[in-house]
């Protein structure tokens, strides 16, 4: 079993639909919990980074941690064309120790629709 | 400059052939990262530095893999002898701290033949 498990999809969605992508994991030691947008032939870009459980939101993006069910979320709100991109979550473990080393999960591919 | 670069974008290798990829990580930035993303896959840890240090290299798969960053800056990733399973695509990021918030390079798609 990976540490961190996520649907790869592909996940096609209508304009303006709410998306919600997901990731379970096993290591309690993760604290940081982040999420990646990747579009093709690019780099990831940080898109929400949070620290242990709770919500934080950001224009149309919100992130969830549940710490307890080792579970955390990505809700995206009145969706575009533009969000069409694989998105990756990521966790490190707790400051003074490997909280540089980002663990991934294998991404899903979302289609936006016009 | 404004973001991370790497170079070359693509690369492509005659299996046995040494290689070496390129990151420029956005100035200032102390913390350099390298990544290994295979097709399908999320990136996976190869190693970090802080300024020209070297202070985790537990994910380079083997001793065919090495990095550097001699001055605290550009660093290079070097395969020798390269193989077919190290056809991926290799992503550098630098950030301020050792925190997580990390800027990635576009990355350099590596294809051994």
């Amino acid at each position: 079993q990976k540490e961190v498990e996520q649907d790869p999809g592909p996940l096609s969605v209508p304009e303006g639909a709410i998306v919600s992508l997901n990731c379970t994991y096993s290591n309690s030691a993760f604290q940081y919990f982040m999420w990646y947008r990747q579009y093709s032939r690019k780099g990831p870009e940080l898109l929400m980074y949070t620290y242990s459980s709770g919500n934080k939101e950001d224009g149309r993006f919100t992130a969830q941690v549940d710490k307890s069910s080792k579970y955390i979320s990505l809700f995206i709100r009145d969706s575009q064309p533009s969000d069409s991109a694989t998105y990756l979550c990521a966790m490190s473990g707790s400051r003074g120790g490997s909280n540089y080393k980002l663990t991934f999960g294998k991404g899903t591919l979302l289609t936006v629709n016009p | 400059g404004a973001g991370v670069s790497q170079s070359p974008r693509y690369k492509v290798a005659k299996r046995g052939q040494d290689v070496a990829l390129r990151c420029d990580p956005i100035s200032g930035h102390v913390s350099l990262f390298w990544y290994q993303q295979a097709l399908g896959q999320g990136p996976e840890f190869l190693t970090y530095f802080q300024n020209e240090a070297q202070l985790d290299k537990s994910g380079l798969p083997s001793d065919r893999f090495f990095a550097e960053r001699p001055e605290g800056s550009v660093s290079t990733l070097k395969i020798q002898r390269t193989q077919q399973e190290d056809s991926a695509v290799y992503l550098c990021a630098s950030s301020h701290d050792r925190g997580a918030g990390y800027t990635f390079g576009s990355g350099t798609r590596l294809t051994v033949v």
